[in-house]
């Protein structure tokens, strides 16, 4: 059963439009959510992280946002390039476990065009 | 470059073979992981290590066993593995095991024949 989910396994988008991401999760004892980018021959790398006491982070193009009543959070990239064509994965954690009980989604491909 | 290299960085092996797969983290943290990741698959989280000791086995087969001899290198020793065991294989590190980001190396693409 899988906790952590993300439904789209791909997303295109042109290049300076908005890129949003979403990713849903079942475990109410979630309450540390993160995003890792993965391209092709490297290890995944943090990317934006959030805490349940928040319901928006912001750094720089990068938005997370976090829907508590509806376990839901998404990731908004504004404007959208070229080198943000990667894999996006969304990981969600309780703080009383922290990495050890660190549990990811699939993964969304996303694909921007020039 | 995240400062955790793996190696080999693929690696091919009989079910009879043994094997071992190494990762060195160079950033002076004090937790490292082990992950499996397969194709359409979630990253699995395999083993935890936090100052040495093993902190989290998260019901991995005993084909696989992790060593930990200080906090910069963590291994996986492989023995009896199964074509199904075949995927990225892949190590982290992070400062702590709460609130802390992890940084993970690129990963040993693992084929079992």
């Amino acid at each position: 059963d899988q906790q952590v989910k993300q439904n789209s396994p791909s997303l295109s988008v042109q290049e300076g439009r908005i890129s949003i991401l979403n990713c849903d999760y079942t475990n109410s004892m979630f309450d540390y959510f993160l995003w890792y980018k993965k391209y092709p021959a490297e290890g995944p790398t943090f990317l934006i992280s959030i805490s349940s006491i928040k319901d928006k982070n912001e750094d720089g193009r990068f938005t997370v946002f976090l829907n508590k009543s509806a376990k839901h959070l998404s990731l908004h990239i504004v404007p959208s390039q070229p080198g943000d064509s990667a894999v996006y994965f969304c990981a969600a954690s309780g703080s009383n476990f922290g990495n050890e009980k660190l549990t990811f989604g699939t993964g969304t491909r996303l694909t921007i065009i020039p | 470059e995240t400062g955790v290299t793996q190696t080999p960085r693929h690696l091919v092996m009989g079910m009879t073979n043994k094997k071992s797969l190494k990762c060195e983290q160079h950033l002076g943290h004090n937790a490292m992981y082990w992950y499996k990741q397969s194709a359409k698959k979630p990253l699995e989280l395999m083993f935890v290590y936090n100052f040495k000791e093993q902190t989290e086995n998260n019901s991995v087969p005993s084909r696989f066993s992790p060593e930990c001899p200080n906090s910069s290198h963590l291994f996986l020793h492989l023995h009896t593995l199964q074509p199904e065991d075949s995927a990225l294989y892949l190590c982290a590190s992070s400062q702590g095991v709460s609130g802390y980001e992890q940084y993970f190396g690129p990963g040993t693409r693992l084929t079992v024949t």
